[in-house]
């Protein structure tokens, strides 16, 4: 009964190639967001949706391209891989915008590897 | 733009100490501020969340405090085990409506039994 899932846990692919993270909450939260982990360990946000509407869109470039195909999934799509999106990408969910705690829970993480 | 810092970067202490991890924030328009836990190749664990109204959250062994004028957070870990081991990020929520986390770089915490 995990609460956030995200799959797969590990990811590796050549510069270039295209490829998807899904994530997924049981926990009935309206708000989704997918976090980026650099080498140095420092979490960023990159997106946030809520009721499937893209509420925060943090200067990442137009190679991701997140999807929510309803409010209890936000799939993380990226194009034309780099080195530089090697990184733990965490998907994290909350109650919706208008509710009163906003607490945030993560799912385990994808660890992608562009070689 | 908001800035979150956490000091120290890591810490030892051996087990049951009684420790104190440091956060600041440079905006003090903040809405809440979550501690979180982070085991080696692990996700985020939340350990407590404070509202911004309130000045400390308690839960077993840990208790969180915010100062908001001031910019400050601490995470008090009474009687430190071995399985406190983790790295500590603290992150807070602007008040902006935007519902996104500004994360400190965390502490990165060894109980040595």
């Amino acid at each position: 009964d995990t609460a956030v899932s995200q799959t797969p846990k590990y990811l590796v692919t050549q510069m270039g190639n295209d490829k998807s993270i899904k994530c997924e909450q049981n926990l009935g939260h309206d708000t989704m967001y997918w976090y980026k982990q650099d080498s140095k360990k420092f979490l960023k946000i990159m997106f946030s949706y809520n009721n499937k509407e893209l509420i925060i869109n943090e200067t990442v470039p137009n190679r991701f391209s997140p999807k929510s195909p309803d409010k209890a999934h936000l799939n993380l799509h990226i194009n034309s891989l780099e080195l530089g999106d090697s990184a733990v990408y965490f998907c994290a969910s909350s109650q919706g915008l208008q509710a009163s705690s906003y607490e945030q829970y993560f799912g385990p993480g994808t660890r992608l590897t562009v070689t | 733009k908001q800035e979150v810092t956490q000091i120290p970067a890591a810490l030892s202490v051996p087990e049951g100490e009684n420790l104190v991890l440091n956060c600041s924030f440079t905006d003090s328009a903040i809405y809440n501020l979550q501690w979180f836990r982070q085991d080696p190749g692990k996700g985020l664990t939340s350990l407590l969340l404070i509202q911004s109204s309130q000045r400390e959250q308690t839960s077993g062994r840990l208790n969180a405090s915010l100062d908001k004028s001031s910019g400050r957070s601490t995470l008090y870990i009474a009687a430190s085990q071995p399985g406190d081991s983790a790295t500590y990020l603290c992150a807070v929520d602007m008040d902006t409506g935007r519902r996104a986390l500004t994360f400190g770089s965390g502490t990165r915490l060894q109980v040595q039994p």
